[in-house]
């Protein structure tokens, strides 16, 4: 299953409203994670099955969607939200991952 | 709380076998699927496989041919091997821990180990 994000990158301000996009070339029903990784880091786990908020992330995380299409929305962007996203599909092995959206200041 | 620390060496020799462990403190390695992913450098994250504490595995078939994922139970430790290897397998190699309850997603990450393949 592949999966296409966008953007690719994006440059925004603190304090923006952010969307980021996950696109599936099959359904996945809900099978929809989100990861956060800074430069010389592990990814963190943000969202599982598409909009359920991984404990300890902040609440202006969220996810939605189902089925091909999904998004991540940061309410309000803060300093440390600057990072790589990326999406992953667990519906069906291989897990792919997005190519990743490089948010930038 | 739960940690993952990952060993092995950084240099592995073009057709030669790459060999990483992941030992899991503060938690058992029971009801959990232990993965590795990696990433080349530059580039986007590559999932590679998993194993389950009863030992079933599922791997990425690019790789198949070439992987072994186990777990040792009793040392609370998972380990990867890739045999042949090419410069293309030069990347940071995680090794994580996935859960049924999210969906497989991955919750406790390893620090990462930066893998390069050359002689």
């Amino acid at each position: 299953i592949q999966m296409t994000q966008s953007p690719s990158s994006l440059s925004a301000s603190v304090g923006d409203r952010v969307t980021i996009t996950c696109r599936a070339s099959q359904t996945i029903s809900s099978y929809l994670n989100w990861y956060q990784q800074k430069p010389g880091k592990a990814p963190k786990l943000l969202i599982y099955v598409a909009s359920s908020l991984q404990s300890g992330v902040p609440s202006r995380f969220s996810g939605s969607g189902s089925g091909t299409d999904f998004t991540l929305t940061i309410g309000s962007l803060q300093p440390e939200d600057f990072a790589t996203y990326y999406c992953q599909q667990t519906y069906s092995a291989p897990y792919t991952f997005g190519q990743g959206t490089n948010l930038e200041i | 709380q739960v940690q993952l620390q990952q060993s092995g060496p950084g240099l592995v020799k073009p057709s030669e076998t790459l060999s990483l462990s992941c030992s899991v403190s503060g938690a058992s390695v029971r009801g959990y699927y232990w993965s590795w992913i990696r990433q080349p450098p530059g580039k986007g994250l590559e999932w590679i496989g998993y194993i389950s504490n009863t030992g079933s595995t599922n791997y990425n078939p690019s790789i198949k041919s070439r992987l072994t994922i186990s777990v040792d139970t009793s040392r609370t430790q998972f380990s990867l091997k890739l045999s042949s290897v090419t410069a293309a397998d030069t990347a940071v190699y995680y090794c994580a821990r996935g859960e049924t309850r999210l969906a497989y997603g991955m919750d406790v990450w390893g620090q990462g180990t930066t893998v390069t393949v050359s002689s």
